[in-house]
């Protein structure tokens, strides 16, 4: 069974801070994401991973970066966290291919205050 | 790329069958439909995908009419643990030529089941 597994279920930290959200799967999946969702919003895609240090912006990627430099690891980072960034941040993985359902980690609750 | 649109939200008794039907007008020819179901607090889980007709596993069942402008997700016998979010998904964008992804959920549906 697919395990995502992300470091911290919750999260508080400070206006300015510099933030690290972690992902690890163990599938060798090579395709990553990170999602945000808020209440009334829905899921909305930040960026996504399909290869070691590749990345693609989602939606909303203004006030976010990633990096990926091995395959089971994929980390969102905020370079001065907001609170509008308050949020539960979700990240999933699928094998590389078209119409591969997508396998979450049980998302990170991060308050910024 | 396609979009899907899906019910805000359902209320179903226990035991019935539910049936939760999505759209999806624009939906490409090598596009499969897939559902995913997420409780609070959740990351979403993904039930069934299906490319025509009728698909069944365990969980649910996935129903394709031929022209694949809409699928419905049936549900039998729903319980009080079936009380989710229903997300509907078929492709919505492709990068770098590595073929079609399904990577927008929308609101879903929240389906609540009474007792």
């Amino acid at each position: 069974d697919v395990k995502v597994t992300q470091s911290s279920r919750y999260l508080v930290k400070r206006t300015g801070e510099k933030v690290f959200l972690e992902c690890v799967q163990d599938m060798d999946h090579e395709n990553m994401f990170w999602y945000r969702q808020d209440p009334g919003l829905g899921l909305r895609l930040i960026y996504f991973s399909y290869d070691v240090k590749m990345k693609e912006k989602g939606d909303i990627p203004e006030g976010y970066s990633v990096s990926r430099e091995k395959k089971e690891r994929f980390s969102l980072i905020l370079e001065s966290a907001s609170t509008n960034q308050t949020s539960m941040y979700l990240c999933a993985s699928t094998p590389a291919g078209s119409n591969q359902p997508q396998h979450f980690g049980d998302g990170t609750r991060l308050s910024i205050l | 790329l396609a979009k899907t649109t899906q019910p805000i939200s359902m209320d179903s008794y226990e035991g019935q069958e539910v049936n939760i039907t999505c759209s999806h007008n624009n939906i490409a020819t090598n596009d499969y439909i897939t559902w995913y179901q997420q409780f609070p607090s959740q990351g979403p889980r993904f039930i069934i995908q299906g490319y025509k007709t009728k698909v069944t596993n365990e969980v649910a069942s996935l129903f394709i009419p031929a022209d694949r402008k809409s699928s419905t997700l049936s549900l039998p016998r729903v319980s009080l643990s079936d009380t989710a979010v229903y997300y509907c998904l078929v492709g919505d964008r492709t990068y770098s030529g590595a073929g079609s992804y399904q990577l927008t959920f929308g609101k879903g549906t929240k389906l609540s089941v009474i007792p």
